[in-house]
């Protein structure tokens, strides 16, 4: 599987936008970015994903870099409810396994 | 039920005991994952099923991990001869399609298991 490389931390005030980037210099052409979270004593949870082009939900943003060597997914405006460990994970497109191969992730603390 | 969920939430076992470790998946999913996640450290994984076949048990550290979906919706995660490198938190999670490269995955809260 390719490799992500994010920051260990980062810190952030209640109510401002948050920045977590991700490497992915390795990415091939099909492989998909996705976001999970991990809030504490709750297993990961989905946030977003995708292959090329920006994406929206109700919970973030994923910014796709034009050669897709790094992505940043944007809360913008964080709640304490977002502070959690930030997982980037790249899924194979190629048939290889299902399977989420978990970093050790951002974790994000949120001041009030 | 509306999530995923397993049980027990928690289980303290003694060196040598085995111990099994229930998963209720989101009804009609059809993928299922197993994962351990050691303090600090994210999810690693152990298996997937792809309704009752298990297609990928790569991560299973020894042969005393077992796990079963035997009629491919409740899955079981078996640990013999627990020892205390097996404390760890065991989560489960599914997903509705059988390609999950462009679908979400779905977690329990997981099972913290604790061997002393």
């Amino acid at each position: 599987d390719a490799k992500t490389t994010q920051p260990n931390s980062m810190e952030s005030n209640e109510e401002e936008p948050v920045h977590l980037p991700c490497n992915h210099s390795t990415i091939s052409g099909t492989d998909y970015i996705h976001w999970y979270r991990q809030l504490p004593s709750q297993g990961p949870e989905y946030v977003i994903h995708g292959l090329t082009s920006n994406v929206n939900n109700r919970m973030a943003s994923l910014a796709i870099a034009e050669d897709r060597k790094s992505s940043t997914l944007i809360l913008h405006r964080a709640t304490l409810r977002d502070a959690a460990v930030y997982y980037c994970i790249l899924r194979d497109g190629q048939g290889g396994s299902e399977k989420l191969v978990f970093g050790k992730g951002t974790k994000l603390t949120v001041n009030p | 039920g509306a999530g995923v969920s397993q049980s027990p939430r928690y289980k303290v076992a003694k060196r040598g005991q085995d111990v099994a470790l229930r998963c209720d998946p989101i009804s009609g999913h059809v993928s299922l994952f197993w994962y351990q996640q050691a303090l600090g450290q994210g999810p690693e994984f152990l298996t997937y099923f792809q309704n009752e076949a298990q297609l990928d048990k790569s991560g299973l550290p020894s042969d005393r991990f077992f796990a079963e979906r035997p009629e491919g919706s409740v899955s079981t995660l078996k640990i013999q001869r627990t020892q205390q490198e097996d404390s760890a938190v065991y989560l489960c999670a599914s997903s509705i399609s059988s390609r999950t490269l462009n679908t979400e995955a779905f977690f329990g809260q997981g099972t913290r298991l604790t061997v002393v």
